[in-house]
C-alpha cells in the first residue's frame, strides 16, 4: 500500500519563477494538506484541501496557491518565488469522511525548492 | 494564537541512557498534542498522541503525558538506541476538526537527538 507520494524531490529555481510542486495521497485518504519546512525549523501550514475545496489556510500569501483534483491528488503552486521561500515542502494526506476522530496525517518525504 | 515551545537541542545521549525532551503549549481550547519524529532524508511519521488531560501517548518504548495543569506534554524513554537518533517534533492540533481530519497543525521548532553506540 502506497503511502503518501511527492515529486520532484529536488527542484531549483531562479528568483521570480513559478513552481509546482504534486502530491499524491495514500490510498483511502481524501484530504491533502500542505506544509513548509525552512532550515531548522518546524513544519508550517499553508493550506489544506477536501473535496476540490481549500478548507484551510495558514498565514501565507496568495502567491501560495493549491488545487486538489478528483482523485484526491493535489499541487501546491508558488508564483513569484522569493530567496525565503527556499524550503522542504510536505504534503501530508488523511481521511475527513467516515473517519474516526482525530485521523492521522501521513506525511510524505517533501521535495525540497532551493531559490536562488 | 497557538503555540508549542520545545527544548533546544542538540540532545546527545549514549545508548540505554535515559531521554526527556521537554514540550510546553500555549493554546485557548482543548488542543491534541503529538509527537512527529523525522528521520534523516524522510517524512515526519507520528510518534504518539493524546487527545484530552491526563492521557497517556505510548509507542515503541516512548511514552508522553498530557498535562493539562502545566501545560506540557513532555516525551521520555527509559532506554535509547543508536536507531533512535532522530528530530522529534511536538506539536498540538487545535480542537476544530473537519469531521475526523485533523486540522491545522501547529509545531515546535524540532529537538535532534544524536545516540552514540
Amino acid at each position: 500500500d502506497a503511502g503518501v507520494t511527492q515529486s520532484p524531490t529536488h527542484l531549483i529555481k531562479t528568483r521570480g519563477q513559478q513552481v509546482t510542486l504534486r502530491c499524491s495521497p495514500k490510498s483511502g485518504h481524501d484530504t491533502v494538506s500542505w506544509y513548509q519546512q525552512a532550515l531548522g525549523q518546524g513544519p508550517q501550514f499553508i493550506f489544506q484541501y477536501y473535496e476540490e475545496e481549500e478548507r484551510q489556510r495558514g498565514n501565507f500569501p496568495d502567491r501560495f496557491s493549491g488545487h486538489q483534483f478528483p482523485n484526491y491528488s493535489s499541487e501546491l503552486n508558488v508564483n513569484a518565488l522569493l530567496l525565503g521561500d527556499s524550503a522542504l515542502y510536505l504534503c501530508a494526506s488523511s481521511l475527513t469522511e467516515g473517519a474516526s476522530y482525530n485521523s492521522p496525517l501521513h506525511f510524505g518525504n517533501g521535495t525540497r525548492l532551493t531559490v536562488t | 494564537g497557538d503555540s508549542v515551545t520545545q527544548m533546544e537541542g542538540p540532545v546527545t545521549l549514549s545508548e540505554e541512557a535515559f531521554l526527556t525532551i521537554n514540550c510546553t503549549y500555549t493554546a485557548t481550547g482543548y488542543p491534541s498534542l503529538f509527537w512527529y519524529v523525522q528521520y534523516p532524508g524522510e517524512g515526519l511519521q507520528l510518534l504518539l498522541k493524546a487527545t484530552k488531560a491526563d492521557d497517556k501517548g505510548s509507542n515503541k518504548g516512548f511514552e508522553a503525558t498530557y498535562r493539562k495543569e502545566t501545560t506540557s506534554f513532555h516525551l521520555e524513554k527509559g532506554s535509547v538506541q543508536v536507531s533512535d537518533s532522530a528530530v522529534y517534533f511536538c506539536a498540538l492540533s487545535d480542537s476544530v476538526n473537519y469531521g475526523g481530519s485533523q486540522g491545522n497543525l501547529i509545531f515546535g521548532k524540532g529537538t535532534k537527538l544524536s545516540v552514540k553506540p
